[in-house]
């Protein structure tokens, strides 16, 4: 059980585009998820939280207006990384709970790479 | 500011030989502390949660323990297919619900 699912694994773009990352709940509904950045030999950082039907709330340092994360249902959430640059490479991972449980369970994360 | 420290950064061991990874924590009212491991190229995969001082909790060749500071994840007779990344995290009180990682242990168990 807890399984979250991340689409796509990879992703190359060109600098100045957009790409979206899905995350999904496949075996229990998410109230809550998370989305982390990893960068290379660095741990894990949050970006954003969001709940179900509600506005994200990002922390200090992360701009909203770049990265734009609907979490439209209970298994569902996404990010959408508008206006790619090569600094936004990084390793994204999205992380799942569910009402009354603090345990966080991970995606198996999507590396993007912006030319 | 919530502070997670993970002790040592690298460490290196002999099929069978027993250690333990250090976890200190400081954070405003501790809602829980996490243990994840976390393969290369792969999200972190759920180990343990520990909620309160004196709780531990066990699962094959891995024992985690807590205390008011610290946490530890004791290997015993570790296999190669234990080599990987081991993350502690901590989440904090105040209805904040993301957690605050540690920069992790990098684990190698040599056959």
């Amino acid at each position: 059980g807890a399984v979250v699912s991340q689409h796509p694994s990879r992703v190359i773009c060109k600098s100045g585009t957009s790409v979206k990352i899905e995350c999904r709940s496949l075996d229990f509904q998410a109230t809550t998820m998370f989305w982390y950045r990893q960068f290379p030999k660095q741990s894990l950082m949050l970006m954003a939280t969001s709940n179900e039907g509600s506005k994200a709330t990002y922390e200090q340092g992360v701009e909203k207006d770049k990265f734009l994360i609907n979490h439209a249902s209970l298994t569902l959430s996404t990010l959408t990384v508008t206006s790619a640059h090569p600094e936004d490479s990084s390793f994204y991972i999205c992380s799942a709970s569910t009402t009354g449980k603090e345990t966080q369970y991970f995606g198996p994360g999507t590396r993007l790479l912006v030319l | 500011e919530d502070q997670v420290t993970q002790s040592p950064e690298a460490l290196r061991l002999q099929e069978g030989e027993s250690s333990s990874l250090n976890c200190s924590y400081t954070v405003s009212g501790l809602r829980g502390l996490f243990w994840y491991r976390q393969d290369p190229g792969k999200g972190p995969e759920f180990l343990f949660t520990l909620y309160s001082a004196g709780e531990e909790k066990e699962k094959e060749r891995l024992k985690a323990t807590l205390t008011k500071k610290e946490s530890f994840l004791h290997i015993t007779a570790p296999k190669p297919e234990d080599s990987a990344t081991y993350l502690c995290a901590v989440l904090r009180g105040g209805g904040a619900d993301g957690l605050t990682f540690g920069k992790g242990t990098h684990l190698i168990i040599q056959p």
